[in-house]
């Protein structure tokens, strides 16, 4: 059973819109991450938070930014959406070190965005 | 950088025949994660590896960590319909296991 949730699954919107995609875990796990996914290409990572108050850039540049202000929550959000921003975004999470299954990812269902 | 070459990139296969896809690489790893994804889903955890050599299996599903520690491979024994999906290797870094590094993927096609 998945315990990491993204909201919305689906979502479409206009260029220009701000939108913030929500990620929450319940496993307590301090580390998080954002990846970004066009269909049946590989992962790429964009942001990633090791804890409260820490985020970092991953290996692809975007334009997005995140926040983490709670240990369970990890939001994505888009100031001005364009059509490149088009993608499936997946965020995922996993325990600290010495911790059982600490190098194990944990994934959302994902948010597919489209921009028109 | 660090890459994982995937192979092969795609499979259609008959319902009922093994499947064998690899990853590898020139770079040393200390873990190796094998995923699954559905359509529209997010991956979901195979197999992990932990310790060169080893063999895992999970159903009709065995992995094995390389004894280089710079591969590792997934079979499927007697595939079913379900198994269609995108495969995924991902491998942690021997010397800085901050960053998990993917494979572009296998793209399995089962037809009944």
């Amino acid at each position: 059973e998945a315990d990491i949730y993204q909201t919305p699954r689906y979502l479409v919107i206009g260029t220009g819109k701000k939108i913030t995609l929500e990620c929450s875990q319940t496993m307590g796990h301090d580390k998080m991450y954002w990846y970004q996914q066009d269909p049946g290409m590989e992962l790429h990572l964009i942001h990633y938070s090791y804890g409260v108050n820490s985020t970092e850039k991953g290996d692809l540049s975007s334009e997005s930014t995140v926040s983490r202000i709670r240990t369970e929550h990890f939001p994505l959000t888009l100031e001005s959406a364009r059509p490149s921003h088009t993608s499936q975004y997946l965020c995922a999470s996993r325990p600290g070190q010495g911790s059982s299954g600490a190098n194990v990812l944990t994934f959302g269902a994902g948010s597919r965005l489209t921009v028109l | 950088g660090q890459q994982l070459n995937q192979s092969p990139q795609s499979m259609f296969i008959q319902e009922g025949e093994d499947v064998s896809m690899n990853c590898t690489s020139s770079s040393i790893f200390n873990t190796w994660l094998w995923y699954k994804q559905d359509p529209g889903e997010g991956p979901v955890l195979l197999i992990a590896l932990y310790k060169a050599g080893e063999l895992t299996s999970n159903g009709r599903l065995t992995a094995q960590f390389g004894i280089t520690r710079k591969d590792s491979f997934l079979n499927i024994s007697a595939s079913i319909p379900s198994d269609v999906g995108i495969y995924f290797c991902a491998a942690y870094n021997a010397g800085n296991n901050r960053k998990l590094i993917w494979g572009l993927g296998t793209s399995l096609a089962v037809n009944p």
